[in-house]
């Protein structure tokens, strides 16, 4: 069935260190990733995206990673500063259709 | 570019009543889809239309319901309301076409008491 796993639901790090959070898609044919921050008590923003025809995606800090092997991607966030504090979601775009399965979100803490 | 809005911010209802949320795309975008936020659940597809078509639907059942004007703009419909359906409602919009990326508005939040 459709479904994003999405892994941990919550991460702490020290200001400066490294997050990374994974996510496991269940229909291989999916070909498009995007990840969103959601600060507390504001919409859901875009931060970076992946289609499946790429490896890796960078921007600054940010970068995604896919496996379609292993069908999971990842969002990894170097030199983690406090506003980097949200909660992030994944999704999936599932095949043929506009219809997009979120996971469930982890909630990053970066302490100072 | 104006971004999505959706009116209105905040609504209070009790169990068996309806409600009406409006959303309003970024200008150009011809799709809108919806999304139910509940605490531990993430975000739940509701549906997507384009160009006054529903596309694709999600698992809820028939008291969830939609459409789309010929402007784009798109409203959601919730009739006989239960205690479960207290929730941030999220719409979102994008070209539909090629260029996936969606952007969502501030969210409608649900009361029902």
């Amino acid at each position: 069935g459709e479904n994003v796993e999405q892994h941990p639901s919550t991460l702490s790090v020290q200001e400066g260190d490294s997050a990374v959070i994974k996510c496991t898609y269940s229909d291989s044919a999916s070909n498009y990733f995007p990840w969103y921050k959601q600060e507390l008590g504001k919409r859901p923003q875009l931060i970076i995206d992946i289609r499946s025809n790429v490896g890796e995606k960078k921007d600054q800090r940010i970068a995604v990673t896919l496996n379609k092997t292993a069908k999971h991607f990842s969002l990894h966030i170097t030199e983690t500063q406090p506003e980097d504090s949200a909660v992030y979601f994944c999704a999936a775009k599932y095949p043929g259709t506009y219809k997009y399965i979120f996971g469930t979100g982890t909630r990053l803490k970066v302490l100072a | 570019k104006a971004g999505v809005t959706q009116t209105p911010r905040y609504l209070i209802k009790t169990r068996g009543q309806q409600v009406t949320l409006s959303c309003s795309p970024i200008s150009g975008h011809r799709s809108v889809s919806w999304y139910q936020q509940t605490p531990g659940q993430g975000l739940q597809f509701l549906f997507e239309y384009f160009s006054e078509t529903q596309r694709n639907k999600g698992n809820f059942p028939g008291r969830f319901s939609g459409r789309q004007f010929s402007n784009s703009r798109s409203e959601m419909n919730v009739s006989t309301l239960e205690l479960g359906d207290s929730a941030l409602y999220l719409c979102a919009s994008s070209f539909g076409t090629v260029k996936e990326t969606q952007y969502f508005g501030p969210g409608t939040r649900l009361l029902v008491l």
